[in-house]
């Protein structure tokens, strides 16, 4: 079958790093995204990996081991607006490219 | 800036009643998905399309159908709706079958009573 498995919550202070980890089990993984929910909000596109590798957006990172089916999301200089919900999703070719979303990480960022 | 709209942003209706969740996005794009999240569940996938008149299923397509007319438009539709389907209710779209880059409406809070 396919899972995603992330922690349900994480706590950090403001300006601090934090690290989200994401594994999955999936028999045709195409590639991982991130995603971010504010409450009440929709969810809005971070990043995908689809390589091995760190991919750098602005303060925000995402990592991804295929080897390791493993990947992570990194939050530098953490602000009080990034408190929101974090999703990562995987693409899976079989079933025709279907996303599958973990169920997702609630990070909450303290003064 | 791409948009995705949905037709309601919450809807009451009882059980048996056949519900219509409209979807539109102006982008053009050939991917439109239909998502329900629950607490604790994160975003189940319902039906995706990635065309005109084509549909897959999803991981929880059991009580609903989808429609694509036209391809800036996805309905999802419960033939009879159940209070198991009270959840909230997110459309999405996104360019090319393996881009992974999804745009999602600001949803529908649909409860059956």
């Amino acid at each position: 079958g396919q899972s995603l498995e992330q922690p349900s919550e994480v706590t950090a202070v403001e300006g601090a790093i934090v690290q989200i980890n994401c594994t999955y089990q999936t028999s045709g993984f195409y590639g991982l995204s991130w995603y971010q929910q504010h409450d009440g909000g929709a969810p809005t596109f971070l990043s995908y990996n689809a390589l091995d590798g760190l991919e750098e957006t602005g303060r925000f990172s995402s990592f991804l081991s295929r080897s390791d089916s493993y990947g992570y999301l990194l939050l530098q200089e953490l602000q009080m607006k990034d408190s929101a919900s974090y999703f990562c999703a995987v693409r899976d070719r079989t079933g025709g490219f279907k996303t599958i979303f973990g169920a997702g990480t609630r990070l909450f960022v303290k003064a | 800036d791409v948009k995705v709209t949905q037709s309601s942003r919450y809807l009451v209706k009882r059980t048996g009643e056949k519900v219509f969740l409209e979807c539109v996005q102006d982008m053009d794009h050939e991917n439109m998905f239909w998502y329900r999240q629950d607490p604790g569940l994160g975003l189940r996938l319902i039906y995706f399309s990635y065309d005109v008149k084509m549909k897959e299923k999803g991981d929880i397509p059991e009580g609903y159908s989808v429609s694509r007319e036209k391809k800036e438009r996805f309905s999802l539709i419960l033939e009879s709706a159940s209070t198991n389907q009270t959840s909230m209710y997110l459309c999405a779209s996104g360019l090319g079958r393996k881009a992974d880059e999804q745009y999602f409406g600001p949803g529908t809070r649909l409860t059956v009573t």
